[in-house]
């Protein structure tokens, strides 16, 4: 069966420190890959998406930016991290876009 | 393009009470509906889907859905709900393309008090 996983689950963070997180997912080839923010008592706003390797959409301009190294590898990074950059945060999968994505379990990011 | 309202942000109820989170979608083609539940902390969890059939969409955690096309709404209801069902609900939307994406609601809050 196919498993998605994000870590760290928990970040704290001082402002104009770099960020990483990490998405894998495992028991799938080719998925559509997803980084999405939602802050304290808001919706999901779409923040990057992978059709495939190397292959990064981004829906807002940011401090934030993806990359996908491997298949099923998706990584979110800062070089410098802002206070509105808090919130939590979620990486998804879909083998065909138009179908349900499944969700890791989220990063709280808190910065100082 | 697609788009989806959730009228309701917070929704209060009592135990065994029924509920109907409302949903409406606006599409110029054919498209896919989905409903999440997100527990605390928590990603989004996969609650029903409505992708051809059947308007009545049954899903977990006893929800159902119905897919009204003439009122372009996807309303999520259940007969009778527990504490457990507290929590913040989503619906989205879809094209029916290959390269459509999932269009998600700002949410709804349901608050269940004994």
């Amino acid at each position: 069966s196919q498993t998605i996983h994000q870590w760290p689950a928990t970040l704290v963070q001082p402002v104009g420190s770099p960020l990483s997180l990490e998405c894998t997912v495992e028991g799938t080839s080719n998925p559509n890959l997803y980084w999405y923010r939602q802050a304290a008592g808001r919706g999901l706003q779409l923040l990057f998406y992978s059709v495939g390797i190397g292959q990064i959409s981004s829906e807002v301009p940011q401090n934030l930016s993806a990359s996908r190294p491997q298949d099923r590898q998706f990584i979110l990074s800062s070089k410098k991290l802002l206070l509105s950059d808090s919130g939590f945060y979620l990486c998804a999968w879909n083998s065909l876009s138009n179908q349900p994505q499944h969700f890791g379990d989220g990063t709280r990011l808190s910065i100082l | 393009a697609q788009s989806v309202t959730q009228l309701d942000s917070q929704v209060p109820v009592f135990e065994e009470a029924p509920v109907e989170l409302r949903c409406n979608y606006s599409s110029s083609v054919s498209v896919y509906l989905f409903w999440y539940v997100q527990y605390p902390n928590q990603g989004l969890q996969l609650l029903l889907k409505y992708l051809s059939g059947s308007t009545l969409v049954k899903g977990i955690n006893g929800f159902e859905a119905e897919f009204n096309k003439s009122q372009t709404s996807f309303h999520l209801r259940k007969p009778s709900v527990h504490i457990s069902d507290t929590a913040e609900y989503f619906c989205a939307v879809s094209g029916r393309g290959l390269t459509d994406k999932l269009i998600f609601g700002t949410g709804t809050r349901l608050q269940v008090f004994p």
